[in-house]
């Protein structure tokens, strides 16, 4: 079984915010995590990688639990800039055919 | 500059007519892949390929074919389109051989079949 779930949103959140997504994973032997951000109509593009020990780029922080299966993105001072849609990317094991599963995206719109 | 690129970007067809998208990257990447995005159903893996003339089904391969002659280049052909293959396409690329790191996605092909 290989599935990767989001709370799908939207998100809507004031400018200056915090906003925080979680992701679930099924597979208890994946070991490769990222976040991509997906414009409207463009490609995805990757966020971040998420490391064990966790990690964080500027306004930027994901976590990692291995224990309960999920990984976080937490986004402080949110901008207009960042309304995208976040994709939750694990890699998936002996799951046969497809090396990294996406999640289906959450959709976060920073309002003024 | 490091790209993925694809070819077209937007093609309205009628089901039955036979089409190739183009996808050819310039970063030296084993890997290559196809996806199509659909309305909450997220991104599916079509094909993937590891190497040259290396090829493999990924979850939704039913109607598509793929071929891998040079490793820069990753056509994904509809032999006989229908119109659930109206879907918005992204090849990716990767310099891992399996495709477990950072996946580059070329800017998509939105494909109408009538």
């Amino acid at each position: 079984r290989k599935e990767v779930e989001q709370d799908p949103g939207p998100f809507n959140v004031p400018e200056g915010a915090t906003v925080a997504f979680n992701c679930t994973y099924s597979n208890s032997a994946s070991q490769s995590f990222f976040w991509y951000r997906q414009d409207c109509r463009k490609e995805p593009k990757l966020l971040m990688s998420v490391y064990s020990s966790g990690n964080e780029d500027g306004r930027f922080t994901a976590q990692l639990n291995r224990a309960s299966q999920y990984i976080s993105l937490l986004i402080r001072d949110s901008k207009l800039s960042d309304s995208a849609t976040y994709l939750c990317v694990v890699n998936m094991p002996d799951s046969g055919n497809t090396p990294l599963v996406f999640g289906k995206g959450t959709r976060l719109s920073v309002i003024a | 500059e490091a790209q993925v690129t694809q070819n077209p970007r937007y093609l309205i067809t009628v089901t039955g007519k036979k089409l190739t998208v183009t996808c050819s990257q310039n970063m030296n990447h084993e890997y290559m892949s196809w996806y199509r995005q659909d309305p909450g159903l997220g991104l599916r893996q079509i094909y993937y390929s590891m190497n040259v003339e290396v090829t493999d089904k990924g979850d939704v391969p039913e109607g598509y074919k793929v071929s891998r002659k040079e490793k820069r280049n990753f056509p994904l052909i509809l032999e006989s389109p229908s119109p659930n293959q109206t879907s918005l396409y992204f090849c990716a690329s990767s310099s891992d051989l399996v495709g477990v790191n950072e996946q580059f996605f070329g800017p998509g092909t939105r494909l109408t079949v009538l």
